[in-house]
């Protein structure tokens, strides 16, 4: 079946650098669209990035813009987020998500991986 | 950016009830395909979101048919027929049309 795993989080502090991984299994990463999508404690969704299915398109939430940078590997089925000069506002859950295109509909977020807890204190 | 306002932000319903929530958009979900890029999610106590409803109506795989999602332009709904005690969770309306933007949350209890 279709999962998603996230790592590389931690507790951090200010303007340093993680770098998130999110590993999928169960289907052909290359042929997905992906998101990140973050959630602060107690506070809403939030999306963070996309990156299209070969890697050449890729977009920011303007929180993220100039810090965050998505990529793939899809001969390795994984996805990525570089993390940099984080504030104590970037402290949140990280998800990667999915996104499918099936029979013309956009399944948006169809399957979401546990999350990767990102701490910034000082 | 497009806001999303979702009304209640908690609901506390008896098992067997309905339940509504509403969802408003600062701005028409109508893309210039003809489609509406409105979804539903519901993260359930100590889970991952997880999809519902995708192009406002449209049950995800899986989903039981009580849930229903309806609307249309700025305006939409998510309505659960017959709440049962698996529902209990945050439900957020969310937008792609440009880029993605999620509503604040509802909150549904049982009573």
């Amino acid at each position: 079946q279709v999962q998603l795993m996230e790592s590389g989080g931690g507790v951090v502090q200010p303007g340093r650098s993680l770098r998130l991984s999110c590993e999928a299994s169960g289907f052909t990463l290359r042929t997905y669209a992906m998101h990140w999508v973050r959630q602060i404690p107690g506070k809403r969704l939030e999306w963070v990035a996309v990156i299209s299915y070969d890697g050449t398109n890729k977009y920011y939430a303007d929180s993220v813009k100039g810090r965050f940078t998505i990529s793939r590997d899809n001969s390795k089925n994984t996805l990525y987020l570089q993390v940099n000069s984080l504030t104590i506002e970037d402290t949140a859950v990280y998800h990667c998500a999915r996104e499918a295109v099936v029979a013309g509909a956009r399944l948006i977020f169809d399957h979401w991986g546990q999350g990767t807890v990102v701490t910034v204190s000082s | 950016d497009i806001v999303m306002t979702q009304t209640p932000l908690s609901l506390s319903v008896t098992p067997g009830q309905p339940a509504s929530i509403s969802c408003k958009s600062s701005q028409s979900l109508l893309y210039s395909d003809g489609k509406t890029y409105l979804y539903w999610y519901l993260q359930k106590p100590g889970q991952s979101p997880q999809l519902l409803i995708y192009e406002v109506s449209n049950r995800f795989s899986g989903v039981p048919d009580r849930f229903s999602g309806s609307g249309s332009g700025t305006d939409f709904t998510l309505k659960i027929s017959r709440v049962e005690a698996e529902d209990v969770g945050v439900y957020y309306c969310m937008q792609s049309v440009l880029l993605w933007t999620f509503g604040q949350g509802t909150k549904l209890e049982i009573k």
